[in-house]
């Protein structure tokens, strides 16, 4: 059984802070993703990586960076809050090509 | 890139009633086509999903149907239950390894 994990369900932080989201698989899946989900815009990838230490942008990136150090875990970065970036993320995985993606359950994070 | 327009945004049936949600894309190259079914505080899940060889897919009440001269894949839901009550996704992408593109999701309700 597939097991995507996420480090926080909820987490509320100040505008400014740097924000650490982790993102944890245990399939041995070649790929990741996150995305944020705001009601009436459905999901949408920020970042996403192929393979270690590979990252590739995705239709949101401005405000965020991400770090894929092993395989099995893919970190997103708010280098600084904003209150724009108050959200829902989910973390996804798969294994390639046209297969199942795996989602998490999801952090929903506050930017007062 | 790809594009995927998802109607309708809401949906609300009589239990028993059937519901369809329909999809379009842009891409000519997409060939796989999951959905999403994401109850409330959840984490999507992979309910469906056809790939561009063949025409129609069922699993009990759930079918998907798709056309690709029109670019155009639906979502079935017969006998409808309380339980289908969730939003549900639709997603495109190619046969290479570029992420799946969401459409914005419908919000289905059931009635009982």
């Amino acid at each position: 059984d597939v097991k995507v994990t996420q480090s926080s369900r909820y987490l509320v932080k100040r505008t400014g802070e740097k924000v650490f989201l982790e993102c944890v698989q245990d399939m041995d899946h070649e790929n990741m993703f996150w995305y944020r989900q705001d009601p009436g815009l459905g999901l949408r990838l920020i970042y996403f990586s192929y393979d270690v230490k590979m990252k590739e942008k995705g239709d949101i990136p401005e405000g965020y960076s991400v770090s894929r150090e092993k395989k099995e875990r893919f970190s997103l970065i708010l280098e600084s809050a904003s209150t724009n970036q108050t959200s829902m993320y989910l973390c996804a995985s798969n294994v390639g090509g046209p297969d199942t993606q795996y989602f998490g359950p999801g952090t929903r994070l506050t930017v007062l | 890139g790809e594009n995927v327009e998802q109607h309708p945004s809401t949906l609300s049936v009589q239990e028993g009633d059937s519901a369809v949600i329909k999809c379009t894309y842009s891409d000519s190259a997409s060939n796989y086509f999951p959905w999403y079914k994401q109850e409330l505080g959840k984490r999507p899940q992979l309910i469906i999903d056809i790939r561009s060889n063949v025409g129609e897919k069922k699993d009990q009440r759930i079918a998907v149907t798709l056309n690709k001269t029109a670019k155009h894949f639906s979502l079935h839901i017969t006998e409808t239950q309380p339980e289908d009550s969730a939003v549900y996704f639709c997603a495109a992408r190619d046969s290479g390894n570029t992420p799946l593109v969401f459409g914005k999701g419908t919000r289905l309700s059931v009635i009982a």
